[in-house]
Formats: structure tokens, sequence, C-alpha cells
């Protein structure tokens, strides 16, 4: 149980566009949901809380503006890069947790993001 | 800040050789959690502390809560290839009203076989 599904695994985008990240909670229902970004050979950091049926909270410089989250059921969080530069590569992760399990946080398979 | 100190940062070892990495924090916590990442995936929990000097294993990893509430220890006994990857510590911290999980840097395990 608790699986986190994320698509899609890998996308390549111009330079000007956006793009659309999905993160499904496929057996289990989550009230909040949390984006990461990795750089290579760098740690998780995270973006934003994905909050359902409110704003999401975003961690102190990531641009709200420009990294639209979107929660709008109990198994679905969306992060849109808007207007994506090369700077904005990067390997987005999602992840959730399951209620009654406070350490049972389980991670996306990831989105490996290539602008060019 | 968010980081937890993580070291050492990579390590290059032979398989069956043992391995050890720590992480530690200027802060006291209540929870430790030792995660491992594979190439294009997302990082999975491998062992979880709730308690100050609480020994856990989990096959041929072993994970201690340190005495000060301030570090952490992992172990790998007789590495296998499959042990490649990279580790992190995370804790749980309580940021502005909300539980967020912070990461350290990580380890990037290498072994040659």
């Amino acid at each position: 149980g608790a699986v986190v599904s994320q698509h899609p695994s890998w996308v390549i985008c111009k330079s000007g566009t956006s793009v659309k990240i999905e993160c499904r909670s496929l057996d289990f229902q989550a009230t909040t949901m949390f984006w990461y970004r990795q750089f290579p050979k760098q740690s998780l950091m995270l973006m934003a809380t994905s909050n359902e049926g409110s704003k999401a909270t975003y961690e102190q410089g990531v641009e709200k503006d420009k990294f639209l989250i979107n929660h709008a059921s109990l198994t679905l969080s969306t992060l849109t890069v808007t207007s994506a530069h090369p700077e904005d590569s990067s390997f987005y992760i999602c992840s959730a947790r399951r209620q009654g399990t406070p350490y049972g946080y389980t991670f996306g398979s990831g989105t490996r993001l290539t602008v060019v | 800040g968010q980081q937890l100190n993580q070291s050492p940062q990579s390590m290059f070892i032979q398989e069956g050789e043992d391995v050890s990495m720590n992480c530690t924090s200027s802060s006291i916590f209540n929870t430790w959690l030792w995660y491992k990442q594979e190439p294009g995936e997302g990082p999975v929990l491998l062992i979880a502390l709730y308690k100050a000097g609480e020994l856990t294993s989990n096959g041929r990893l072993t994970a201690q809560f340190g005495i000060t509430r301030k570090d952490s220890f992992l172990n790998i006994s007789a590495s296998i290839p499959s042990d490649v990857g990279i580790y992190f510590c995370a804790q749980l911290r309580a940021i502005q009203g909300a539980q967020k999980l912070v990461f350290g840097q990580g380890t990037r395990l290498t072994i040659n076989p």
C-alpha cells in the first residue's frame, strides 16, 4: 500500500513554455502533498506544500507565480512550471503521507525536466 | 536552516565491506529517518528511529538514534551491488506550524564488484 505515482517520468520542453507534472496517491487519500526539487548531486529541497482545497505554501525563495500548484482532489496534486528556463531543469519529486502513518512519507518516482 | 550535516559525501568500497555513515544536527529532534534513493527514482524509507539510544535493524542495515538526540548513524554490513545509491538522513520538523521532511546532503555509495 501507499503508492504515489508521478507523471511524466521525464519531459523536454522549449524555453518559455509551461510544463505540468502530476502526482497521484493511488491507494490512499492525501490532504497534503509535498513537492521537492533535486539538482544533480544535491539533496532534495522542499519547494512547497500542497494542500487539498486551499492554497499551497511555498518555501522561502520559491516563486509561487512560477511554480503553480493545484491540489484539486484528495488524490491529485499538480505542479506547473510556467515560462520554463534552462535553470529550471531539475529532478522534481512529490511525496504524500498516508493518514495514520506518522513517518510514512511515500515518494513518487520523480520527473526529470530538461528545458532547452 | 534546512540542512542536516551528513558524512561522508561519497564512499567507494569493495563488495562485501561494511559501510558506516552519520548525520548530525545542531538541534534536538524526536525522529531520525533514513532513506535510500536509486538513480532516477524517488527516495524510499529504510529505517525510522523514534527515541534516543534506539538501535533498529532492517536486514543488513542498522541505524541508531544518538543519545544526545543530535545525531544518527547508519551501518550496512556485507555490502552487495544493489546497495549502490544515495543514502539520506531526514528529520520531521515543525516549520511554521506544519510538519515538513528535511533531508541531509546525502551519502553516495559506489561498490566495486
